[in-house]
């Protein structure tokens, strides 16, 4: 089947401070690769994505490449600030057949002035 | 930048009654979708609709769900007979015609259903 995992949150880190969260995959296809981010009583917003091999989505210095051989789409960055503070979401999608995005489980990233 | 806007942000219903989340997709969308949230879950997909028909929808979405587009600009989800478990943020979404690569969905803010 389809399924995405990500890093167990809560994840705490002082502002600064290199960001990873972890995210893998498993699908029957090729998928596109996503990171949604939910602000504090906001709804779901696209952070960044790649569609396919090899490509790095970018977006407000977050980045995440996609790896095929290691089924990964780690979501990074170099230097968090207290507004970055929110729950960011992994998810695929896949080109052929349904058209809908299966999400991982979420990951709740506070960072502390 | 155009975004899915939704109604209401936050309703609360007594259970067993009806209820209808509204949902404007973004114009040139022709995909249209309902995900939920319950708290501290993950974001589940409920079902999606394309040509004024579902086209594919979650064990989740039973009887007691049903989705309409009455009209160019709308898109609604209706639940019959609310539930407790019922009770979520339900999310709307749409994309553009599928066939590309990456296509993107975008998302509303939600609207934060209470059964009570």
């Amino acid at each position: 089947g389809n399924s995405v995992t990500q890093m167990e949150g809560p994840v705490t880190l002082s502002e600064e401070a290199f960001l990873t969260i972890n995210c893998t995959y498993t699908a029957t296809g090729y998928p596109s690769l996503f990171w949604y981010v939910q602000y504090p009583g906001e709804g779901l917003q696209l952070l960044l994505k790649a569609t396919k091999a090899d490509d790095k989505g970018s977006n407000k210095g977050f980045e995440a490449t996609y790896r095929k051989e290691t089924t990964s789409f780690h979501l990074e960055k170099g230097s968090v600030q207290v507004s970055d503070s929110a729950v960011y979401f992994c998810a695929l999608h896949l080109i052929q057949g349904a058209q809908k995005l299966v999400f991982g489980q979420g990951t709740r990233l506070t960072i502390n002035p | 930048e155009p975004e899915v806007t939704q109604t209401p942000s936050h309703q609360v219903t007594q259970m067993g009654q009806e209820v209808i989340l509204r949902c404007v997709p973004i114009s040139n969308h022709l995909y249209f979708y309902w995900y939920r949230q319950i708290l501290g879950q993950k974001v589940e997909f409920l079902v999606s609709f394309y040509n004024n028909e579902i086209s594919e929808k979650s064990e989740i979405f039973d009887d007691q769900f049903s989705v309409e587009r009455p009209d160019g600009s709308n898109f609604t989800l209706k639940i019959r007979s609310t539930k407790l478990e019922d009770s979520a943020m339900y999310f709307c979404a749409s994309s553009e015609v599928l066939g590309g690569p990456g296509n993107t969905i975008y998302f509303g803010e939600g609207s934060w259903l209470t059964v009570v």
